[in-house]
């Protein structure tokens, strides 16, 4: 059964610690994206690659980075430099013309 | 550059009345026109599309949306709300010009009362 899958649903972050956020799909689509949301402020895109080994800043990429290594996996880290990173984290896959497909999110706390 | 603006945050309608979420784009091109639900915690759900062919477009859960070229609308309508309608509800729009990235609206919530 196709699908994009995100781990974990909730994550807690120290001050000052890295953390990396997972995306694997099995739907083949080329294009990958990763968006944060926070409450009544809709979708921003952090970042997003169109093709393996290739990826793009969206408009919010300060203090995130990402790879895409294989086609499946496009894995988020917040890092240490992103200084308010408490938010729920869509990861979404994409087809030219046919919208996109999202995973279920992963929440990020900062204790 | 494209741009999507959905009217209202928020909208509160009573269980059984009729649900319309406005949405209106901006494209210098055809555009694909998109509409997804988010319930609480989770991610987002296509409910419809439009990307050529019939402008009256049906969707699950009883949604429909008509694409009105001559208004540069993708109004989302559904004739009888139900309690487990309320969620959000986000419009999008791509076309050429986006590579066919989605450009999103704010959302609006969508509030069901008894």
């Amino acid at each position: 059964d196709g699908g994009i899958t995100q781990s974990p649903k909730y994550l807690f972050r120290k001050e000052g610690q890295n953390v990396t956020l997972s995306c694997e799909q099995n739907l083949n689509h080329d294009a990958m994206y990763w968006y944060r949301q926070d409450p009544g402020q809709g979708l921003r895109l952090i970042y997003y690659s169109q093709i393996v080994n290739d990826f793009q800043k969206g408009d919010i990429a300060e203090g995130y980075s990402v790879s895409r290594e294989k086609k499946e996996s496009f894995p988020l880290t917040v890092t240490s430099a992103q200084k308010n990173p408490t938010a729920f984290y869509l990861c979404a896959t994409g087809r030219w013309g046919f919208g996109y497909t999202f995973g279920s999110g992963t929440r990020l706390t900062v204790v | 550059a494209q741009s999507v603006t959905q009217l209202g945050s928020h909208v509160s309608v009573s269980e059984g009345a009729l649900v319309l979420l406005r949405c209106n784009y901006s494209s210098s091109v055809p555009p694909y026109l998109f509409w997804y639900v988010q319930y609480p915690n989770q991610g987002l759900q296509l409910l419809l599309k439009y990307t050529t062919g019939a402008t009256l477009v049906k969707g699950i859960n009883g949604f429909e949306a008509e694409f009105k070229k001559s208004e540069t609308s993708f109004h989302l309508t559904k004739p009888s709300a139900h309690m487990s309608d309320a969620a959000e509800y986000f419009c999008a729009v791509s076309d050429m010009d986006s590579n066919y990235q989605l450009i999103w609206g704010a959302g609006t919530k969508l509030i069901i009362k008894p």
